[in-house]
């Protein structure tokens, strides 16, 4: 089973639609992320999270909230989705000692 | 701030040839650096990664990188390229304080030709 886990792996929706993309990780690592990717800018960080408790907004965390249910668990919401939210959405984790992320598969999402 | 600049968004290179990804990277403070590769429809793979130790780095399937603070580079390479080797390349920059976030470049396509 893969490590990291991303649902649902595609998704169309309409503009002013709530969105929840879930990020789920079997390797018991403290630190989660979100990002963006567009073709030509690579990622952007969105939201990332160092335990359940500690929450900090990335480089473009507008129009996105995240919630950190568990230490495995980490999901994202678009709460009024609109078409320049149209992207592939990496989940990706690490361990506090080092710094290198894991990824998941991503969610390709499109917003008519 | 920390940023990463890869030159080329797109590299193709005859099967057997040498591969050569640039980046180049600004950090006011000694970086870690690292080169993911994401094939097609796939997420990021850590090829290597630069933490202050060695300045050449070696990776998975033959690839290696060179730690070059003068020029303020990690470049990528491979002595021989394989067509599994087309997917897109990606380098990061990481600060070495507490927060360790990653900065991205915009990516390098690499095309392999038969």
């Amino acid at each position: 089973d893969a490590d990291v886990t991303q649902t649902p792996r595609n998704r169309i929706t309409k503009t002013g639609k709530r969105i929840m993309l879930e990020c789920s990780q079997t390797k018991g690592h403290d630190r989660m992320y979100w990002y963006r990717q567009d073709p030509g800018l690579g990622l952007q960080l969105i939201y990332y999270s160092f335990d359940v408790k500690d929450i900090n907004k990335g480089e473009i965390s507008d129009g996105y909230s995240v919630s950190r249910q568990a230490q495995a668990k980490f999901s994202l919401s678009l709460e009024s989705a609109i078409p320049n939210q149209t992207a592939l959405y990496f989940c990706a984790t690490s361990e506090a000692a080092t710094d290198t992320q894991y990824f998941g598969p991503g969610t390709r999402l499109t917003v008519l | 701030a920390q940023s990463v600049t890869q030159l080329g968004s797109h590299v193709s290179v005859s099967e057997g040839a040498l591969v050569l990804l640039r980046c180049n990277y600004s950090s006011s403070v000694p970086p870690y650096l690292f080169w993911y590769v994401q094939y097609p429809n796939q997420g990021l793979q850590l090829l290597l990664k630069y933490t202050s130790a060695a300045t050449l780095v070696k990776g998975i399937n033959g690839f290696e990188a060179e730690f070059k603070k003068s020029e303020t580079s990690f470049h990528l390479t491979k002595p021989s390229a394989h067509m599994s080797d087309a997917a897109e390349y990606f380098c990061a920059v990481s600060d070495s304080g507490s927060a360790r976030q990653l900065t991205f470049g915009s990516g390098t396509q690499l095309t392999v030709l038969p």
